[in-house]
């Protein structure tokens, strides 16, 4: 059973360029959740998200960020015109239930942006 | 909203001591969950506690859940040099669904 998987694991990009992070959760799991790590940090929750919706999206920035988990295929974090303080890796995490959930959560091996 | 902290932020230890890391909550959490992770690495689930006053073993590893749910802590005794990493706890709220906001992790560092 693979576990979480996130590509690329590593993307560089310039300034206002746009960067497209994928994460195709666990066999079974249907709620995403995404995270952003700066270096020596903590993990920030950006959104967490079901098969096409949006459950919760409150650590995401208002603008230029957007993320979405369609019926089929994998989850995608969306990065538009990015700027150095993007720089981060972005982990994302899935869970079989997200409703009461109880349980652990997944993670992935993080995708690693670099803004020039 | 919700704030999770952890103390201390940094820790060395010489291999063979003890090490302890604290998770301190604002609000009341319905569980705590705890991960680890590795330089360079993703984080990995350790344990879950969900009942007040909760203590877990793993190994070397002894988990405490508080009495009011708001503060949890991680001892390791003896520590080994695969210890090293950072820990995170993670609190978990219900309020339609599991929200999990995790803490500012403890980065642990074993000397050998």
């Amino acid at each position: 059973n693979a576990g979480v998987m996130q590509n690329p694991r590593h993307l560089v990009r310039r300034r206002g360029q746009e960067a497209r992070l994928r994460c195709s959760p666990m066999k079974g799991h249907s709620h995403v959740y995404w995270y952003r790590q700066l270096p020596e940090e903590g993990l920030k929750f950006m959104v967490y998200l079901q098969k096409e919706n949006i459950i919760d999206e409150s650590g995401m920035p208002k603008e230029r960020f957007s993320a979405e988990f369609p019926k089929e295929g994998p989850s995608i974090l969306r990065i538009q015109q990015v700027v150095r303080g993007d720089s981060a890796a972005y982990f994302c995490a899935s869970s079989p239930t997200g409703v009461l959930n109880t349980g652990e959560l997944f993670f992935g091996e993080g995708s690693r942006l670099t803004v020039l | 909203g919700q704030q999770v902290m952890q103390i201390p932020q940094y820790q060395h230890v010489q291999e063979g001591e003890d090490f302890t890391t604290y998770c301190n909550s604002s609000t009341t959490l319905s569980n705590i969950q705890w991960y680890k992770q590795r330089p360079g690495g993703h984080p990995v689930f350790l344990i879950q506690l969900v009942k007040s006053g909760e203590v877990k073993k793993q190994k070397r590893l002894t988990f405490q859940f508080g009495e009011a749910k708001k503060n949890s802590s991680l001892h390791i005794t003896a520590t080994q040099t695969t210890d090293v990493g950072t820990y995170f706890c993670a609190g978990g709220m219900t309020g339609g669904y599991q929200k999990v906001t995790f803490g500012t992790g403890t980065k642990l560092q074993v000397i050998p």
